[in-house]
Formats: C-alpha cells, sequence, structure tokens
C-alpha cells in the first residue's frame, strides 16, 4: 500500500516567485491536510480538503492557497514568496479527516526562499 | 483557542531506561488525541490514537495514556533504545477543528 507522496522533495525558490506542492495521498483517503513546520513555530495547520471542497484554514495570509482534485490529490500554491516561507510544508492524508481517522503524513517538501 | 504544551523540550537517557514524555492541552473537549514521531528532516509517524471514550492505548513497548478532565497525555516508552531517539510530538483535535501539534520532546538515548 503506497503512502502519501509529496513532490517535489526539495525546492529552492527566490523572494517573489510562487510556488506549487504537491501531495498524492493514500488510496481511499478523501481528507488531506497542509501543515507548515519552521524551527520557530513548530507545526502549523494550514488548511484541509475534503471531496474537493476546502473544510478548514488555518491562520495563514491569503499568499497561501490550495485545492483538490477529484482523485483526491492536493496541490498547494504560495505566490509572491517571502523569506519567511523557508519551511518544511507537510501533507497529511486520513480516510475522512475527523474521528478516529490516523493522520498518515508525506515525507515533505523542503523550501528554501533565497 | 485550544494550545498544547510538551514537557520536557529535550530529554537524553541512557539505552535500556523507561521514560514517560508529557502533553498538556488546555481545551478537554477533544475529538481524539495522538503521538507521532519524527525522525529529522523527515516527516510525521503515528504512534498510537486515543479516542476521547479510550484511557489508554498500548502498542509493543509504548503506552499511551489520556486524562481528558485533567487535559493530559503521557506516553510511556519502555526499555528504551537507541532507535527510539526522535521528535516525539502530540496532536490533539478539537471537534469541528483540525489538529492542533504541541511543539514536540526531542529524545536522545545513548547507547
Amino acid at each position: 500500500k503506497a503512502g502519501v507522496t509529496q513532490t517535489p522533495r526539495y525546492l529552492i525558490k527566490t523572494r517573489g516567485q510562487q510556488v506549487t506542492l504537491s501531495c498524492s495521498p493514500i488510496s481511499g483517503h478523501r481528507s488531506v491536510s497542509w501543515y507548515q513546520q519552521t524551527p520557530g513555530q513548530g507545526l502549523q495547520f494550514l488548511f484541509e480538503y475534503f471531496s474537493e471542497t476546502q473544510r478548514n484554514k488555518g491562520n495563514f495570509p491569503g499568499r497561501f492557497s490550495g485545492r483538490q482534485f477529484s482523485n483526491s490529490r492536493s496541490e498547494m500554491n504560495v505566490s509572491t514568496l517571502e523569506l519567511g516561507d523557508s519551511a518544511l510544508y507537510l501533507c497529511a492524508s486520513s480516510l475522512s479527516g475527523t474521528g478516529a481517522n490516523v493522520l498518515t503524513f508525506g515525507a515533505g517538501s523542503r523550501l528554501t526562499v533565497l | 483557542k485550544q494550545e498544547v504544551t510538551q514537557i520536557p523540550a529535550a530529554l537524553s537517557v541512557p539505552e535500556g531506561e523507561n521514560l514517560v514524555l508529557n502533553c498538556s492541552f488546555t481545551d478537554s473537549a477533544i475529538y481524539n488525541l495522538q503521538w507521532f514521531r519524527q525522525d529529522p528532516g523527515k516527516g510525521l509517524t503515528s504512534l498510537l490514537l486515543i479516542q476521547s471514550s479510550q484511557r489508554e492505548q498500548t502498542s509493543g513497548r509504548l503506552n499511551a495514556s489520556l486524562d481528558k478532565s485533567s487535559g493530559r497525555s503521557t506516553l510511556y516508552i519502555a526499555a528504551s533504545q537507541p532507535g527510539d531517539s526522535a521528535t516525539y510530538l502530540c496532536a490533539v483535535e478539537n471537534y469541528g477543528q483540525n489538529f492542533v501539534f504541541g511543539p514536540g520532546t526531542r529524545l536522545s538515548v545513548l547507547p
């Protein structure tokens, strides 16, 4: 059973550019959530998608956006990159996103903004 | 707003010791609590999930307990091994909301 796949694993961008990260959930999982992890702030929730609809959103500026496709794959986009956006971006999938569903995380996409 | 804290922030023990990691949360109306481990630069691996109606869960050398009324959970690791070295995070889920993570406890098990 394949796990959660995130691409790319590493990327370097410069300020002002935009980036798109991809997450393929475990087959059958319909919920995908995204987190940003930095040494100073820890793991912070970005947003969660279920059946192509954003169900929850964290406290991040509008430069951070996402979407989910009919096959449950999800992408997140960050526009007008800032130095502070350098972080490990993690996605997690679960069956339904609530209740007794175990979150399964991908290995993450490490973004460096220069 | 749910807040999660973990004590200690870092812990170093000799191999073979039993140890306890602590997690506290401010809002006791949780749906469930999960413990994860994270190896450096990697994603998170789920260790144990405790539903709000449960008091504890066990998996191998790991035992997690939950006391909702006091807003606390503990992760007990028996007979620690160098391979247990990692950062351990707890996360709580409130009804209708997403998981809130603690800052983690960085564990080093010395051979």
